[in-house]
């Protein structure tokens, strides 16, 4: 079926490293991505992963792809206060037409 | 120069009134949709087209009704609004059906029906 699944909040202190994670259901998906959507804003594309990689860096951003357990996570080295938004994990599911779809994101709030 | 642009930005309507969103995108994408997200940002696909034929049609009332002119162009008209349609409504397209590269989305357009 098609569900991604996220936790939904994660606090962190500027200048850690925060990590948000994602698992998914169809297997067969070859591209996953992560989307940052900050307040009053659209969804804006950060990064996405290709179904054969298992890593991705991206300057502050590492992506990491575990297919067998279906489990993406992001990680944002350096965590500043600009980075504070709802970060959406998203799969292509392929059950007849390919559609993307969302997890409920989860929202990052940076502090001091 | 933007991508995916949305009008209007802002809609606030009473309940059984008729209105229109209009998307357009600039991209060069063959392939286009609509999201709704509701008040607790959950994104659910409404609606995607694909070279003006309608290729996605999820489980969505019929009061909503797209249609695309031509391939750079979705519009969404909603017939007797209701308050459970309040919601962000987002654009997106794509380079292909697949959407490999991702989706652009809009920035979103504000629906209030009160």
């Amino acid at each position: 079926g098609e569900d991604v699944e996220q936790s939904l909040f994660l606090s962190v202190r500027e200048g850690d490293s925060s990590v948000i994670n994602c698992t998914y259901t169809d297997s067969s998906s070859t591209y996953l991505y992560w989307y940052k959507q900050e307040p009053g804003a659209g969804l804006q594309l950060l990064t996405y992963i290709f179904s054969n990689m298992d890593m991705k860096q991206d300057q502050r951003l590492t992506v990491l792809l575990n297919k067998k357990d279906k489990h993406l996570s992001l990680r944002i080295a350096d965590t500043q206060t600009g980075d504070s938004a709802i970060y959406f994990c998203a799969e292509v599911f392929s059950g007849g037409y390919n559609k993307l779809i969302f997890g409920a994101g989860t929202r990052l709030a940076v502090h001091p | 120069d933007t991508a995916v642009s949305q009008t209007p930005k802002y809609l606030v309507t009473q309940m059984g009134n008729d209105k229109s969103i209009k998307c357009e995108q600039n991209l060069g994408h063959d392939t286009m949709y609509w999201y709704k997200q509701d008040s607790k940002k959950f994104l659910k696909i409404m609606f995607s087209y694909n070279n003006k034929e309608l290729i996605i049609n999820e489980t969505v009332p019929n009061r909503f009704s797209p249609k695309s002119p031509d391939k750079a162009h979705l519009n969404l008209h909603i017939n007797s609004l209701e308050l459970g349609d309040s919601a962000v409504y987002f654009c997106a397209s794509s380079q292909a059906r697949t959407g490999v590269y991702g989706y652009t989305f809009g920035s979103g357009t504000r629906l209030t029906v009160v």
